[in-house]
């Protein structure tokens, strides 16, 4: 089975400011890794994928995530925020190989831009 | 891509009546999944829908809380019957990308229980 851990539930930064929302995940088989992000009153939307290859993925908005196999980890990053980016963010990982399309999502990090 | 549209996208509900949701995409796909959001917590995958089959449902969700209907590619409907407060959350439906390496949310159906 597997499991997702957001150590951050909110995260306040200024703007301008770097980002880093952390994801830790749990799993006795290779996974996909995935961030979305839900803006208020809105579904989730898909920031970048981890399916193999290059462990840095660049995805939308300027965010990028590293996948780092040995500490089981998958983290978000962004150099300079900015006010819209404040939203929910959900770290999520999928079984390539369960034969089911289930994801696992974390519990999720708000992150709060200040001015 | 697609566009997932979903009604209602709230509603208040007294204790023990039932709320059907409705999900629409904007083009055929083969299988259509119900997550529950609940307050500060994770999505949770409810079922997977499959047109022309009964749906396949999660532990801890059964067929009688929570019906679903897939009449054809391009929609849904999720009940949740016999409301109680603890069903009070956030319904999202999705459909699956190519291999279903992502997945495309609706803006989610946001219901609070009286």
């Amino acid at each position: 089975a597997q499991s997702v851990t957001q150590l951050d539930s909110q995260v306040p930064v200024f703007e301008e400011a770097p980002v880093e929302l952390r994801c830790n995940y749990s799993s006795s088989v290779s996974v996909y890794l995935f961030w979305y992000v839900q803006y208020p009153n809105q579904g989730l939307q898909l920031l970048l994928k981890y399916l193999s290859g290059s462990t840095l993925v660049k995805g939308i908005n300027g965010f990028e995530a590293e996948f780092n196999k040995s500490q089981t980890s998958f983290h978000l990053r962004k150099p300079s925020v900015h006010i819209s980016d404040t939203a929910e963010y959900f770290c999520a990982v999928r079984n390539p190989t369960s034969g089911t399309y289930k994801y696992i999502f974390g519990t999720g990090t708000r992150l709060k831009v200040l001015a | 891509s697609a566009v997932i549209s979903q009604k209602p996208s709230r509603d208040i509900c007294q204790r023990g009546t039932s709320l059907t949701i409705q999900c629409q995409v904007d083009s055929q796909v083969t299988m259509m999944f119900w997550y529950r959001q609940q307050p500060g917590q994770s999505l949770t995958l409810i079922a997977t829908a499959n047109q022309g089959s009964e749906a396949t449902y999660e532990s801890g969700f059964v067929i009688d809380k929570f019906p679903i209907s897939r009449p054809n590619l391009t929609f849904s409907t999720l009940t949740v019957s016999n409301m109680s407060p603890e069903d009070s959350s956030i319904y999202l439906c999705s459909v699956g990308g190519f291999s279903y390496n992502e997945q495309f949310f609706g803006p989610g159906t946001r219901l609070t229980v009286l």
